[in-house]
């Protein structure tokens, strides 16, 4: 079942601004990952956060993670127009990871 | 460095017919799984593998069938292909089974079911 699921759906934004995308999950967890998919590709592991962490940074990427709240954001600085593609939250649920259904985020000059 | 190999890239089927999804990994991953992904849908999970000879269903498993007969190749078996078949499908690896890992992803599998 999808564990996590995104939001916003779809973003757009100019280059330079940041993008933010939120993702919620249901049940608790060890970790949390974030995957970009670049349009026609696989998925590309971005960052992980575990369950004790509460904020992660990698490059331009900030990841926070909630578990009180059962929430994560992946924050991108000073976006590029390379970093247009969908972006999907993931979770295990024993030895299954499970994917929301991900935030288009469009990055325009 | 290949990673995740998969073939065919592309592939048209009609109603009926059966087919291999192949997919191989180089990184001596223990872990192994394949994905559909369907548009609005996100990725789900077919089935998965967290060691040569043990296969598990993920939340879509119908009509679908895998083997692990090494550490390397897990190939998707479609008995009876359907036009609700018709996706995208992902193979995707990771070091551990330990169900915390990374996931490394094949560029895809285009399935369309006539």
């Amino acid at each position: 079942s999808q564990q996590g699921e995104e939001d916003p759906q779809a973003l757009s934004i100019q280059e330079g601004e940041n993008a933010t995308m939120n993702c919620s999950y249901k049940t608790s967890i060890n970790n949390l990952q974030w995957y970009r998919q670049n349009s026609g590709r696989g998925l590309v592991h971005l960052i992980l956060i575990r369950s004790n962490e509460r904020e992660k940074h990698s490059g331009r990427l900030r990841v926070t993670l909630d578990t009180s709240k059962k929430s994560s954001s992946l924050l991108i600085t000073a976006s590029r127009a390379a970093d247009t593609a969908s972006y999907f939250c993931a979770s295990y649920s024993g030895y299954a990871l499970n994917f929301g259904k991900g935030t288009s985020l469009l990055v325009t000059p | 460095n290949a990673g995740v190999t998969q073939t065919p890239k592309f592939q048209v089927l009609k109603t009926g017919q059966s087919m291999t999804l192949q997919c191989a990994q180089d990184m001596n991953h223990e872990y192994m799984s394949w994905y559909r992904q369907d548009p609005g849908m996100g990725l789900r999970l077919i089935h998965y593998s967290v060691g040569a000879g043990i296969t598990d269903q993920g939340e879509v498993p119908n009509g679908y069938n895998v083997s692990r007969s090494t550490t390397e190749d897990f190939p998707l078996r479609l008995l009876s292909a359907a036009p609700s078949q018709t996706s995208v499908y992902f193979c995707a690896s990771s070091y551990g089974g330990r169900g915390s890992e990374k996931l490394f992803f094949g560029s895809g599998t285009q399935l369309s079911v006539l």
